[in-house]
Order: structure tokens, then C-alpha cells, then sequence
């Protein structure tokens, strides 16, 4: 799987968009980026992922460039509940196991 | 709640102690993960089953660790002889083995200490 690399922390004011970057400049073709977040004191709980293209859920958007050595997850109107660890893995396509998580970027999102 | 029971949530015990630690993952799901989480580290993936079988064993994963689970159901992590290094977080999630389910669903974990 794909080394990530992501900022230790960030700060984002709630209601602002919270982008949060990952280089993954190593992808290989057949790798997915996916995004978690871990709350204190919570289990990982999934976000999105993408493999080329942009995608969008209820929760966050994900920007991958075209030349998929980057990514920025987005989180639209951050709120308080947002504060948390996320995490940028990526992970080979089929291989429904064993997420391999970095340090993450802990997000704090203030009033 | 996302459906991933865990027990306990938290156990302390001595050095040399055995422990056991018990996953209920989401009914119908087939896979069932184990991982271990140190204080300011990303969860370390330890073990993983499809169904009963135990299909990959982490390097970290030593002699004293072992995961089980029958019947395809619950899993059972135990730690024999604990060290104090074993202290962390204990995570457990399960999937679905499916073409398009990508999502793992996490338990809330067992924090182990050993003292």
C-alpha cells in the first residue's frame, strides 16, 4: 500500500470548510485513497474514498488530482462534532483488508 | 454505534497475567479485523478472519497472541503473559466481502493496561 504523507494538525473555524491535504506520491494505479477519522476516544470510522475521480457523500468531498499523487478531503461546514484524527490510506483495489493508518492530521475545529 | 461490540471497554491487569478480549461484529458480516492503537500512534493491523479462517497474521502478532472465531461469529483475542508493552487499544472492526463494500465498521475498543 501506498506511503501517505499528511500535516500533524490543523485548526478550522466551525461552520468554515475544513480541507485537509495527503500526498501519496508513490499510488500505484490500482490504489484507492481512503479517508477515516477517529474521534477521541472512538473506534476509526470510515469517510469516503476515490480512486481517479472526485467524489462526493453525505459527509465530505474528496479532490484527487489528475496525476493522483495528492489528495484533500473537504469537509464543507465543519463543526465542532469534526474535531477528530483523520487518517489518508491508500490502499490496494480488491483487497478487502488491512488498512495500513499513518499518524493522521488531528483536525480541531474551534467556535 | 456502529453495530461492532467490545468487551470489556477497558481491563487492567498485572505483568505475567493472561487476558481475554471479546469482538461481536455486525451479524452478517464475514471479515473481522483485529488491531492494536499505542497512544498517539494510527491503529497497527494485527490479524484478520473470513469467516472462521484466519486468513493473515501481522508480524505483530507474537506467540503470546492469539485470535480465534468459531463459528464464524464472535472473535476472541487473548494475550498470555501480558507485558507491559502490550498496553494499548485494542480495535476490532468487520466488513462484508463484497465487490463494493470498502467500508471497515469499528468497535469502540479495549484499552489495555498492564502494570
Amino acid at each position: 500500500d501506498a506511503k501517505t504523507t499528511q500535516p500533524t494538525s490543523m485548526d478550522c473555524a466551525e461552520g468554515r470548510a475544513a480541507n485537509l491535504p495527503c500526498n501519496h506520491s508513490t499510488i500505484s494505479g490500482n490504489e484507492y485513497v481512503y479517508w477515516y477519522r477517529q474521534i477521541h476516544s472512538q473506534g476509526p470510522q470510515y469517510i469516503i474514498h476515490g480512486l481517479k475521480n472526485n467524489e462526493t457523500n453525505e459527509m465530505a468531498s474528496l479532490i484527487i488530482t489528475e496525476d493522483r499523487k495528492s489528495s484533500t478531503l473537504i469537509l464543507p461546514h465543519a463543526t465542532l462534532r469534526d474535531t477528530a484524527v483523520y487518517y489518508c490510506i491508500g490502499r490496494s483495489g480488491g483487497s478487502n483488508y488491512k488498512l495500513t493508518f499513518g499518524k493522521g492530521t488531528l483536525l480541531t475545529v474551534n467556535p | 454505534d456502529t453495530g461492532v461490540s467490545q468487551n470489556p471497554r477497558h481491563k487492567i491487569t498485572k505483568r505475567g497475567q493472561n487476558v481475554t478480549f471479546r469482538c461481536d461484529p455486525i451479524s452478517e458480516h464475514n471479515r473481522l479485523y483485529w488491531y492494536r492503537q499505542t497512544l498517539g500512534q494510527g491503529p497497527e493491523f494485527l490479524t484478520y478472519f473470513q469467516n472462521e479462517a484466519q486468513l493473515e497474521k501481522s508480524r505483530l502478532l507474537s506467540d503470546r497472541f492469539s485470535a480465534e472465531r468459531p463459528k464464524g461469529s464472535f472473535s476472541t483475542l487473548e494475550i498470555q503473559r501480558t507485558e507491559q508493552g502490550d498496553s494499548a487499544m485494542y480495535l476490532c472492526a468487520s466488513s462484508l466481502r463484497e465487490e463494493n463494500s470498502y467500508e471497515q465498521y469499528f468497535g469502540p475498543g479495549t484499552r489495555l493496561t498492564v502494570t
